[in-house]
Parts: structure tokens; sequence; C-alpha cells
């Protein structure tokens, strides 16, 4: 598995889009570049999955460069209920084990 | 409704008194996995099994034991429990072991004195 670096910890406020980079430099041809969320005393809970360019859905946006060396959650106009930890997460469809890491805590101010 | 659920919720336990954290999950779902989640390490896989009578360990399976003997069931077994055992424990199932969306149970808090 592709081992992956989030920065630790970020900061927002209301309303603001917020980017979460994730850097996964020895990704593999057949890696798929997935994000979760985590609430305090929850489980993750998945948001989206992509494997090139830019995927969308209805809670955030995944960008992916070219050379898919890193990736870049977007959560557009963040409340305060977006403060969580997110995690990254790189490998192939089929993969039986998961590597979550330890995620980017995001925490979101009024 | 679609879930996986977890039982218990909370323990507190002593040190070589052998306990079992149940996990079931109502989707039909062919994958299961157990993790564990200590500050500033995130989550680590345990053991994860891919169908009934079908286990494999994670990252971190010493320790523990698992079984798969209903497809709907994945229970987490602690045979001799001991203080760096201490840990918040999820469970977590997907459609198949071709599908990444897993989804959580709600999360033990084990303590073990």
């Amino acid at each position: 598995l592709a081992k992956t670096t989030q920065p630790i910890s970020m900061d927002s406020y209301e309303g603001q889009e917020v980017n979460i980079t994730c850097s996964h430099n020895n990704i593999a041809t057949n890696d798929y570049i997935t994000w979760y969320q985590q609430f305090p005393s929850q489980g993750p809970r998945f948001i989206i999955q992509g494997y090139k360019t830019k995927v969308t859905n209805e809670v955030a946006s995944l960008f992916i460069p070219a050379d898919r060396k890193s990736s870049t959650l977007s959560l557009p106009r963040v409340s305060l209920s977006d403060t969580a930890v997110y995690y990254c997460l790189v490998g192939p469809k089929g993969f039986n084990k998961f590597y979550f890491g330890s995620g980017t805590k995001l925490n979101v101010k009024p | 409704e679609a879930q996986v659920t977890q039982n218990p919720r909370y323990l507190i336990t002593v040190t070589g008194k052998k306990l079992t954290v149940t996990c079931s999950q109502n989707m039909n779902h062919e994958y299961m996995s157990w993790y564990r989640q200590d500050p500033g390490l995130g989550l680590r896989q345990i053991y994860y099994s891919m169908n009934v009578e079908v286990t494999d360990k994670g990252d971190v399976p010493e320790g523990y034991k698992v079984s798969r003997k209903e497809k709907r069931n994945f229970p987490l077994i602690l045979e001799s429990p001991s203080p760096n055992q201490t840990s918040l424990y999820f469970c977590a199932s997907t459609v198949d072991w071709s599908t990444d969306t897993q989804y959580f149970g709600p999360g033990t808090r084990l303590t073990v004195l």
C-alpha cells in the first residue's frame, strides 16, 4: 500500500472552502484514492473515491493531478458540523487491508 | 435500517479475563473487519474476513481472535486481555472485497485494568 502524508490539523471558519491535501508519492497504477470522515466517538464514514482528474458528489470534491502523487479533498462552505478527522487512503480496489493513518483533524470555528 | 451494531459499547475488565465483542451487520455484506483506534495512531486493522469461514490477519492481530461462522456476525475475542489492549474498537463491513466503501459500527470502548 502506498504511504500517505496529510497535515495533522487544519483550522477554518464557517462558510469557507477547505482543501485538505494528501501526498502519496508511491501510488501504484491500479491504486484508488479514498477519503473518510470521522466524528468524535463515531466510526469513519466514506466521503469520496477517485482515480484521476476530478470527482464530485453531494458532500465533497476530489481533485487528482495527472501524476496522481497527491490529491486534494475540497469541502465547500464548511459548517461547524464538518469538524472531524479526515483520512486519505490509497490502495487497489479489492485489496483486503486498509491503512487509515492518523488523518487530518479539521477544526471549523464560528 | 442498514447498520453495523457492536456490543457492548463500553466495557471495563481486568487483565486475563476472556471477553468477546460482538459485531453484527444486516446488509448481507461479505467482507467484515475489526479495527482499533488509539490516540496518535489512527485506525489500525486487526483482522478481516472475506466471507464465512475465511479470516486473515490485519496489521495488529496479536492478542486477538476472530471467527466468522455466519455471514452477519464477526465477533472479536480477547482470550487474555492486557492493559495495552485498552482502546476504541470498530467493526466494519462492506459489500464484498472489491468495494472500498466500508460501513462502520458505533465503536466499543474497552478498558483493561
